[in-house]
């Protein structure tokens, strides 16, 4: 039931433009997207409806498409602080929480 | 406000020994989650709580027990640790089902 995220890893240099997915096999009715930076615990970014786009912080937004039951999150001119490994997860409508297999996304000068 | 806190930081344990990971909230969530995570893999949940006084299983809630006699506290027990335990364990809080979840620091926990 774990959804699944691709890519596995990436790689950007200051300033370009990432997208990273997330999938799943089962309908989705919300999708959260979290970060977690390299020895420290995942935190909040952002949270999606059926039929809903949110902007996030900085210059990460993300979408979700109920249909496809996919979600993607769109990180814009990345900057260092945005290296770390990125989670989407759900509840698909009940309590248990499943996070995503993990985005690790590296940001170079 | 110290949002979630998770206590100990770290511990080492010899197989077949027993301990409790304390988890304390001061945002007067309902929802309580542990989680662990190994190296190269996500977070899978392991118990949850809906409540003071809840708690349900998750993915993988073998060898462990949780307890949520307070509110804002939630008791993550391993009876027998096994080595198969070592990992980082999370715990994290939501106002309600389907909310942003807030972290603790993390547990580091390695059995020998």
């Amino acid at each position: 039931q774990q959804p699944v995220q691709s890519p596995q890893a990436v790689i950007l240099r200051e300033g370009e433009d990432a997208v990273i997915n997330c999938s799943s096999s089962k309908a989705l009715y919300s999708v959260h997207w979290y970060r977690q930076k390299h020895g420290e615990a995942p935190v909040f970014l952002m949270i999606l409806l059926k039929g809903g786009e949110q902007k996030g912080h900085d210059k990460i937004s993300a979408s979700f498409n109920e249909k496809k039951q996919q979600s993607s999150l769109y990180l814009t001119a990345s900057q260092l602080s945005y290296s770390g490994t990125y989670f989407c997860g759900t509840d698909f409508a009940g309590n248990q929480f499943y996070f995503g297999t993990g985005t690790s996304l590296t940001v170079i000068p | 406000n110290a949002g979630v806190t998770q206590t100990p930081k770290f511990r080492v344990l010899k197989t077949g020994q027993s301990m409790t990971l304390l988890c304390a909230q001061d945002m007067n969530h309902e929802y309580m989650y542990w989680y662990r995570q190994d190296p190269g893999m996500g977070l899978r949940l392991i118990h949850y709580s809906v409540g003071e006084g809840t708690t349900a299983k998750g993915e993988v809630p073998d060898g462990y027990n949780v307890s949520r006699l307070k509110k804002q506290n939630f008791l993550l027990g391993l009876e027998s640790a096994a080595p198969s335990q070592t990992s980082v364990y999370f715990c994290a809080s939501s106002y309600s089902g389907g909310l942003a979840q807030y972290f603790g620091p993390g547990t580091r926990l390695l059995v020998l």
